[in-house]
This record gives C-alpha cells, structure tokens and sequence, in this order.
C-alpha cells in the first residue's frame, strides 16, 4: 500500500519570507500524481499544485512550486512571499491508478506577520 | 468555491441512529468520492463512485454505505453510529481517473453525543 509522510507537524515562517514544507511517499507504481492541497480554519480542501510522475518538470503556480525528485520520492512545497493567508494545514497527497487519494498527515503553517 | 456542495453542514445526532449526507458534484464530474478527516485516523478515503456504480472502496466501516443517483448526485448513509464515527466527512468529485484534481466541497461535520 502507498503510503505518504509529512515529517513536519508545524513550520512557521515570517510573512513575505519563504518556506519548504517536506513531503515523502513510498510506492512501487512508476505511474503517478502527486498533489499539495491547503486547509484553512475554514476546513474547506483547497487544491494548490499537481505534479505528474513522467514529468520532469517541477510544477508551479504563482507563489507556489514543488521539488519533484522521483528517485527520492520526494515532494516538496515551496511557498515564496509567504502571506497570512497563506496560514493553514497543508496536505502532500498521492494519486494512481486507484483513484483515491493518500494523504500525508499534515503540516500546520504558521505566518509570523 | 469548488463547485462541490455538501449538505447538512453541520449534524449532531445520538449513538445509534442513522443519518445521511448529500454531495453534488461539479457540472460535468463523473467521479465523486467520500473522505473522512477525524483527529485520530486523518484523511481516510471511504469510497468512490464513478458514474452511478461503485468504482473503488477504501475503509469503509460495514454500518456505512454509498450510492449515486442518476443526476450524479451522491449520498453516504452512517448507520448504528458510534462517538467514534464524530469527523468531518468530505465529498470530492472529479471528471475521472486518477490524473484528474478531485475537487471538495466544504464538508459536513458529524457529531454524535
């Protein structure tokens, strides 16, 4: 079974700074999606940024990007020009062929203004 | 806005008895999926419906049951509860396959006294 690992329970980082939140998955599938979502205390999922396993591309969005190495299993999140609201739980999350999602346990950011 | 709409928000009900929980999927999703976030057990994936038939199953307590209807809307029915089955469960819904963002809506809070 896959398994995802989120070694940061809480990080903080001062506002307009950077941060790195740390994601480790283990599987056997060379087939993969891999996924950062936000949880605010609003308890709404929100989706930040996917990285496809055959690409060796990191992904980015705004201020947001990944660190995608494969043979580490490894997935990182990088949020530059940290915002308050960029203060929430973030979940790392695995994806393949069998549709449902693996989820780290989570990480608790915390913007320090 | 994901698009998703969960409905009650919120329910508290006592040990034993039954209740059921709504999800509308995002126009044009095929895919909805039921997970569970408590404190002790995190994001578990419950069960995933593709299209009205059963797609994939995760940990799925037996008192627990899924389907969805012809208009893709789907319900999870919780029967026999116990205070352990207290969470937020989330609906998601995605147009299909394991590339695909799965959306989620806001989530319905279960508390069972």
């Amino acid at each position: 079974a896959q398994t995802v690992t989120q070694s940061q329970p809480e990080m903080s980082v001062q506002e307009a700074e950077t941060v790195t939140l740390s994601c480790t998955y283990d599987t056997s599938e060379s087939d993969y999606y891999l996924f950062w979502y936000k949880q605010p205390p609003s308890r709404q999922m929100i989706l930040v940024i996917r990285q496809e396993a055959y690409k060796q591309q990191n992904a980015t969005e705004n201020r947001f990007s990944v660190n995608f190495q494969k043979a580490a299993k490894s997935f990182s999140l990088k949020i530059s020009d940290s915002q308050l609201g960029d203060a929430a739980m973030y979940f790392c999350a695995y994806n393949n062929a069998g549709n449902m999602l693996t989820f780290g346990g989570g990480t608790r950011l915390m913007v320090k203004p | 806005d994901s698009g998703v709409t969960q409905t009650p928000k919120h329910l508290i009900t006592a040990t034993g008895q039954r209740v059921t929980l709504r999800c509308s999927p995002r126009s044009g999703d095929l895919s909805v999926y039921w997970y569970q976030q408590s404190l002790d057990q995190g994001l578990q994936f419950l069960i995933q419906y593709y299209n009205g038939e059963e797609r994939a199953k995760g940990n799925i307590l037996e008192r627990f049951s899924a389907q969805q209807f012809p208009d893709l809307h789907s319900e999870l029915n919780l029967s026999s509860l116990e205070l352990g089955d207290s969470a937020l469960y989330f609906c998601a819904s995605s147009v299909g396959g394991s590339q695909h963002e799965q959306y989620f809506g806001p989530g319905t809070r279960l508390t069972v006294t």
